[in-house]
């Protein structure tokens, strides 16, 4: 079984949507990200929680918001899709013990294609 | 502005010969470097990482080497075969990492 699980896997909106991607993980770690990746620029960070009543912005937090339900779970959300918002998105976990360089472990991802 | 840089969107090796992967930073407080591997359809895994007081870092058939006077790491993969056909990202680490572009490489048989 994955550690780090997204759903949906892929989706298909409209503009003006309000979508809601999911992470959860079972690696029993303090720290998740949602990233996205864009062809030409690698992976960029949206938000970060490093625990439960902690949240961060990224370089790219404009127009998706997080909820962090629980230790292992971490949504994003974009309140009003854009097609600019068409993306592949990662979820990944860190365990806090290592410091801020330990390793990140990421989900599947979820393709977005907003129209 | 992107403060990771791989300046090579692609690289076709032979196998059993070595691929060497480039990387460029602008932010000389990073203290930490990563390369993580991507499959089609997979989140990216990690690959091998070297701190900033280290020069070089070795695992297996990878090496890290890093330039810090010239704020420049590479990735050595020696010998390549196959199953190293992937996407290939590297990355920097301050309180948070920060993702190149990514190089593609091929290994043909």
């Amino acid at each position: 079984d994955a550690d780090v699980t997204q759903t949906p896997r892929n989706r298909i909106t409209k503009t003006g949507k309000r979508i809601m991607l999911e992470c959860s993980q079972t690696k029993g770690h303090d720290r998740m990200y949602w990233y996205r990746q864009d062809p030409g620029l690698g992976l960029r960070l949206i938000y970060y929680s490093f625990d439960v009543k902690d949240i961060n912005k990224g370089e790219i937090s404009d127009g998706y918001s997080v909820s962090r339900q629980a230790q292992a779970k971490f949504s994003l959300s974009l309140e009003s899709a854009i097609p600019n918002q068409t993306a592949l998105y990662f979820c990944a976990t860190s365990d806090r013990k290592g410091g801020p360089h330990n390793e990140q472990f990421f989900g599947p991802g979820t393709r977005l294609t907003v129209l | 502005d992107q403060q990771v840089k791989q300046n090579s969107p692609s690289l076709s090796v032979q196998e059993g010969r070595i691929s060497i992967l480039n990387c460029d930073y602008t932010n000389s407080m990073f203290d930490y470097f990563l390369w993580y591997k991507k499959y089609p359809a997979e989140g990216p895994t990690f690959l091998i990482s070297i701190s900033s007081i280290k020069d070089k870092n070795e695992d297996g058939r990878f090496t890290v080497f890093l330039n810090k006077s010239a704020k420049h790491l590479s990735l050595h993969i020696v010998p390549s075969q196959p199953g190293d056909s992937a996407v290939y990202f590297c990355a920097a680490a301050d309180y948070k990492l920060s993702f190149g572009a990514g190089t593609t490489v091929t290994v043909r048989a």
